[in-house]
């Protein structure tokens, strides 16, 4: 089925420990998005790529890096991970102008 | 910053009969969009509205949008107990790179 993949869908991670989220849409959409979800709150844009070779903060980048990998792929690294970290992360893609696909999460604590 | 509020944060309704949330936003904006999320799972696009549109149907679903008030309205008719959910609205206001999201209206269906 058409559409974006995450993986993992569960991590538990011991403070600074490091991982990365990967994510993988085959719409041939040109933009991907990483945002964070927390309880009682609307998504939170960590990162974006507008288009392969280009990546921009959102409103809540510390403690993140991401990788636009080719056009299908974008990945959100944690460097070091932290409690507050602690969330349900998800992946998007859309292109302009037009609703986002997203996908089904990975839940994420950091202990 | 969230700009977007949804309005009832919560409603409960017996199967059958109609559901209305209410979207709130700030700033100008070129297009406004309503989401699902069941529980646990990720987003799913509902229906995308320009602007320059008053109004707009999918299926039982219909979405209004006052741009001189700033609001926008999503009424499912004849809920069904999938229709349980909570629904979020997002605006593009400067950039459709980065959607500002609302908490979301949690509707629950009572069979």
């Amino acid at each position: 089925n058409a559409g974006v993949t995450q993986t993992p869908k569960f991590q538990v991670l011991k403070t600074g420990q490091s991982m990365t989220l990967q994510c993988a849409q085959d719409m041939n959409h040109n933009s991907m998005y990483w945002y964070r979800q927390d309880p009682g709150m609307g998504l939170r844009l960590i990162y974006y790529s507008a288009s392969e070779g280009t990546t921009d903060k959102g409103e809540v980048p510390n403690g993140y890096n991401v990788s636009r990998l080719n056009k299908r792929e974008f990945s959100l690294r944690l460097e070091s991970a932290a409690p507050s970290q602690t969330s349900v992360y998800f992946c998007a893609s859309s292109e302009w102008g037009t609703g986002y696909t997203f996908g089904s999460g990975t839940r994420l604590t950091v202990v | 910053s969230q700009q977007g509020e949804e309005d009832p944060q919560a409603l409960s309704i017996q199967e059958g009969e109609n559901a209305t949330m209410n979207c709130s936003y700030k700033t100008s904006i070129n297009n406004l969009q309503w989401y699902r999320q069941n529980s646990g799972r990720g987003l799913v696009h509902l229906i995308l509205i320009r602007s320059n549109e008053r109004e707009k149907h999918s299926g039982r679903l219909r979405v209004t949008l006052d741009t001189s008030k700033k609001s926008s309205s999503l009424l499912i008719t004849a809920s069904r107990a999938a229709d349980t959910a909570s629904y979020f609205c997002a605006t593009d206001g400067d950039s459709n790179y980065q959607l500002i999201w609302g908490a979301g209206t949690k509707l629950i269906i009572k069979p």
